[in-house]
Formats: structure tokens, sequence, C-alpha cells
């Protein structure tokens, strides 16, 4: 059964670099697309970008400029960096699979991550 | 880029009732790109609908989900306790992904 785990700093200073890995188990990384998604506490989902297997990145228009997202396919692992972090990017990070046989649907969840910006 | 709008923001019902969810999106989304989701308070969202009316795995014949084009909608045919959740719907296109803002269902 695959599982997803999200790693990282629960606490990031203004202006810092925020960084999670999700640690895939449980299955092959190496196929379908890996996403993030984070959620404000109190508001909805916002996407903020997916990688495919091969290494090909989709961002989130608004989020591009700060966002990059990378995999390991040898630790069946990718990451998310998020730069120039301000309060707004306080939120619960999710890491998921959008996977072919959903028609790119998140199917498979980790269980999120908070994570606060303040100094 | 692709905005998606979900009405209403709360919709107040009692179990044993039927809801109907709307998503409204800014321009066509492709049919086979649309999806639904429920996040219960705490938890991790859930996938409910993929292809805009395929069940995800282990998801009640309850829920149901149509639409083309613009508007898309889910439907609880009848709503039981654990149903009272919020509600997503997401789509793909372009490379691109994104969500609604969602339809709280609360009970009445």
């Amino acid at each position: 059964q695959l599982q997803l785990q999200e790693s990282g700093p629960g606490l990031v200073k203004p202006s810092e670099t925020l960084s999670l890995t999700c640690t895939v188990s449980g299955g092959s990384i190496s196929s379908d697309y890996w996403g993030w998604i984070r959620q404000p506490p109190g508001k909805g989902l916002e996407w903020i970008g997916n990688i495919y297997y091969s290494g090909s990145t989709y961002y989130n228009p608004s989020l591009k400029s700060r966002v990059t997202i990378s995999v390991d396919t040898s630790k069946t692992q990718f990451s998310l960096k998020v730069n120039s972090v301000t309060a707004a990017d306080t939120a619960v990070y999710y890491c998921a699979r959008a996977a072919a046989t959903v028609r790119r649907a998140f199917d498979v969840w980790g269980q999120g991550t908070m994570v606060t910006v303040s100094s | 880029e692709i905005v998606l709008t979900q009405s209403p923001g709360t919709l107040s019902l009692s179990p044993g009732e039927r809801a109907t969810l709307s998503c409204r999106a800014s321009q066509s989304v492709s049919s086979s790109y649309l999806a639904w989701y429920q996040q219960k308070s705490g938890q991790t969202p859930r996938l409910l609908i993929y292809g805009a009316s395929s069940r995800a795995t282990g998801i009640p014949d309850r829920f149901s989900g149509s639409g083309s084009g613009t508007d898309f909608t889910l439907t609880i045919s009848r709503l039981e306790p654990e149903d009272f959740a919020v509600y997503y719907c997401q789509h793909y296109g372009s490379s691109v992904w994104g969500f609604g803002q969602g339809t709280k269902v609360e009970i009445k």
C-alpha cells in the first residue's frame, strides 16, 4: 500500500527558505506526477506544484518565482523548497500523488506537516 | 489560468437530505480532469470523484459527479452523519492543477 510521509522543520524564520521532503514507501516513485499542496489555517487547499518522476516540473504561477521541486528516485523522495517566506506561507503542507489511473487527481496523500513562519 | 468557483459557500442540510454542490470554471475544463475531494475537520483530503463522474476506490455510491465544459456538480443522494465536511473541486489542464475554494456541508 502506497504511503507518503512529509518531513522537515515546523518553524521557519521570515525571509528564510522552507524545505520539506516527502518519502514514498510501499510503491514506486518512477511513474506518475508527485505534488505539493498547502492549506493555511482555516482556509482552502492551494496547489503549489508537481514533478514528474523524470524531473519535469510544473508550478502554480502565483508561487513559481519562489518554489523549487525536485525528485530523487533512488531515495524514493521528492522535495519542496520555498524561498523568501513570510507569515502568509504558514500552512499545513501536504505531499500527494497525481496518478494517471485517476486522471491526474491526487489519490494518495501524506498526513500533512504544519509549517509556521515566525521569528 | 482557470479559476474554479464553488457554490454555495455553506450548505446547511439534515441527515437523509440530498446535497447538490456546484463547481464552475472560468473557462472550459476537460471533464477527464475534474475531481472532487472531501475533507473532514483535522483530516487529510480524500479523493471522491475523478474524471468528473468516476468514483474513487471505496467511495459509496451515494456520491456522484456530473457535468462538462464549465459546470460540474457533486451530488450526495442521502446525507449520512459522516458526510458533513468540506468539499473541494480540482482541475488539471495544460500542466497546471488548481482547487476551488470549497463548500462546507453542515448539519442543519
